[in-house]
């Protein structure tokens, strides 16, 4: 147990239709993180939080893309639109407060048809 | 940027040990994490260095040279269930992210 759910674990959507992603931190932590990673690469920063505030959103983050932490507790990752290059593995990741290592959730595996 | 690089791929024999090494940019660096990953799965934590040297963790070890700019992990008495993809991760000053390398595959054979 890695102290991070994310759900869903598998997500199929149509091209151009809207998802939402959610992550449930459940350890004690800092930091709540988004990755994306595709097949044969290493995950890809996209944002971060520190409680309910968004303190740095990579430029991979178009503006389709959307994070949000109401209340520093669970977050949502929504991609409005979406394309076939949106497919892969979104990551949710947190930082735990006491030992300062990061830990990740299962992930959403993506597929844009 | 922060160039994380490590190789692509490496295969070893079940028993032996295997060395993934992994070189970073040192400017303005904290700490190297690696990770273990299993196809479709999310990364699981292995290690974490901040100071220089080697630090041993069961059949793991995890070794960083700061001024060098340079990481290594030691797999030793490899297993079949240790094939998998190596990730090696830094994080630096301007915030607290971590940035990975592509990371290394690992195939072990009987």
């Amino acid at each position: 147990d890695t102290g991070v759910s994310q759900n869903p674990r598998h997500k199929i959507t149509k091209r151009g239709q809207n998802v939402t992603f959610r992550c449930d931190p459940i350890s004690e932590h800092n930091r709540l993180y988004w990755y994306r990673q595709t097949l044969g690469q290493g995950p890809e920063f996209l944002t971060y939080f520190q409680n309910e505030a968004q303190l740095e959103k990579s430029r991979l983050l178009s503006d389709r893309f959307s994070a949000e932490r109401p209340k520093g507790s669970f977050s949502t990752l929504e991609i409005q639109r979406t394309e076939q290059g949106d497919s892969a593995m979104y990551l949710c990741a947190i930082l735990h407060r006491e030992n300062e290592k990061l830990f990740f959730g299962s992930g959403t595996q993506l597929s844009v048809l | 940027g922060q160039n994380i690089d490590q190789p692509t791929e490496m295969t070893a024999t079940e028993g032996a040990i295997v060395q993934i090494n992994c070189t970073y940019q040192t400017s303005g660096f904290n700490g190297l994490f690696w990770y273990q990953q299993h196809a479709g799965e999310a990364p699981t934590f292995l290690s974490y260095n901040v100071l220089d040297g080697l630090e041993e963790k069961g059949r793991f070890s995890s070794f960083l040279s700061r001024s060098k700019g340079y990481s290594y992990l030691l797999l030793k008495e490899l297993q079949m269930k240790d094939s998998a993809s190596y990730l090696c991760a830094a994080t630096y000053n301007q915030g607290g992210k971590l940035i990975f390398g592509q990371g290394t595959e690992l195939s072990v054979k009987p």
